[in-house]
């Protein structure tokens, strides 16, 4: 079993609809991210959490520490949006990251 | 000029040669990562180094090697490539304990014939 999953692998939707992405994790956790990577190939981080919820834009990152799980929401999706979204866990002092497999969002016109 | 630069963004390379990647950031950072994406898996971090110092494995080490020349610069070769080391290659940079997030370089398509 993978350390952090992420659910759904792929996801299809139309523009304008509220998306969902999901992150469980099973290891103890200094910090969980969420990166955006572009069909280019570019990778960009989008939040860095280790509570609660942050808010960029038409972006939301919730985690529940105590449950393992983080969730990217994605209101009024744009086929802009369009991409692979990763989490990625931060574990011990050094910081380094256990990544997911990445959810590849596709939002249609 | 982008925050971490990666050279060369393509290479097509035979079997048995050595390969140099190279990455430069301009972000100021301690931290330099270089990580390996396959399709469908994540990313296996090869090496990192939190300073000029200091170089560590990570968990897909075998066959590669890394020369952190200044806080700047960090380097990766493939000493005698073989074909299943083509994957698309990343080097990333981090301040301490990733507060401010990772920048990624855009990345190496490397190929090995």
């Amino acid at each position: 079993k993978n350390e952090v999953e992420q659910s759904p692998q792929n996801l299809t939707a139309q523009e304008g609809e509220f998306i969902t992405i999901n992150c469980s994790y099973s290891v103890g956790i200094s910090a969980l991210h969420w990166l955006q990577q572009h069909p280019g190939g570019g990778i960009v981080s989008l939040f860095m959490l280790s509570s609660g919820k942050k808010k960029h834009g038409r972006l939301i990152a919730t985690i529940n520490i105590q449950e393992k799980h983080s969730s990217l929401h994605i209101t009024a999706s744009h086929p802009r949006d369009s991409a692979v979204y990763i989490c990625a866990v931060g574990v011990d002092s050094n910081y380094q990251l256990i990544w997911g497999a990445g959810t590849k969002l596709i939002i249609k016109p | 000029d982008a925050d971490v630069t990666q050279t060369p963004r393509n290479r097509i390379t035979k079997t048995g040669k050595r390969i140099m990647l190279e990455c430069s950031q301009t972000k100021g950072h301690d931290r330099m990562y270089w990580y390996r994406q396959d399709p469908g898996l994540g990313l296996r971090l090869i090496y990192y180094s939190f300073d000029v110092k200091d170089i560590n494995k990570g968990e897909i080490s075998d066959g590669y090697s890394v020369s952190r020349q200044a806080q700047a610069k960090f380097s990766l070769s493939l000493e005698s490539a073989i074909p299943n080391q083509t994957a698309l290659y990343f080097c990333a940079t981090s301040d301490f304990a990733g507060a401010s997030g990772y920048t990624f370089g855009s990345g190496t398509r490397l190929t090995v014939v």
